[in-house]
């Protein structure tokens, strides 16, 4: 059980560049999120699935695409990369939307957009 | 979802009581109050989480006042490993999580 496995830890890109940040969990969990934190802020929410084929926004969505295909993935794509998308990125997963237990997050990725 | 308010920083000295508060004024009846963790740069930590009652587990206890308009997250005996960004959260259940900027604390050898 390796719990939210985030590819890659750390990714340096040009602007205007695209690529696609990997999230796979293995507990089966329903719900997935995509989240953005910048330097000294909290985490800002970007988008989240509440099961496969169901997508939607959080607070900051423009400039990335998701898709929820199985359960177990939920990659974020940015399409055309700029300065300001320069962050650390988390995803996170949990049982099903109504459960109390709360995220568990993957260890983060790295972004620094150049 | 409500909004909740933490102080910025707080210290605490090793082996002392980490007292954390956080106030939701406008939480409603069917939102829980969570407790996260970030400890560096790595992914936050769930620590707790309650809705009317106080709830303790083996990592700390959160206490919420009668009203709910406010909690203390207690770390009975601070390590300097308890060193981290604390984040309260209130969420109605079905929603998203919305993290504010929390308290980081620092404990003090």
């Amino acid at each position: 059980n390796a719990g939210v496995t985030q590819t890659p830890k750390f990714q340096v890109l040009k602007t205007g560049q695209s690529m696609t940040l990997q999230c796979a969990q293995d507990m089966n969990h329903e719900y997935m999120s995509w989240y953005r934190q910048d330097p000294g802020m909290g985490l800002r929410l970007i988008h989240y699935s509440v099961g496969a084929g169901i997508t939607d926004q959080g607070e900051v969505p423009n400039g990335y695409n998701v898709s929820r295909s199985t359960t177990e993935d939920f990659p974020l794509r940015l399409l055309s990369a700029a300065p300001s998308q320069t962050s650390v990125y988390f995803c996170a997963s949990s049982l099903e939307r109504g459960i109390a237990y709360g995220y568990t997050f993957g260890s983060g990725t790295r972004l620094t957009v150049v | 979802d409500a909004k909740t308010t933490q102080p910025p920083s707080m210290d605490c000295a090793e082996g002392r009581a980490a007292n954390l508060p956080c106030n939701h004024s406008t939480i409603s009846g069917n939102e829980y109050v969570y407790w996260y963790r970030q400890i560096h740069s790595q992914g936050p930590q769930y620590i707790i989480h309650g809705l009317k009652n106080n709830e303790t587990n083996e990592m700390a206890s959160l206490i919420i006042t009668e009203d709910r308009k406010s909690s203390t997250l207690i770390l009975p005996h601070a390590t300097l490993r308890d060193t981290a960004v604390y984040y309260c959260i209130v969420r109605h259940t079905g929603n998203q999580f919305y993290f504010g900027t929390g308290t980081s604390l620092t404990v003090i050898p």
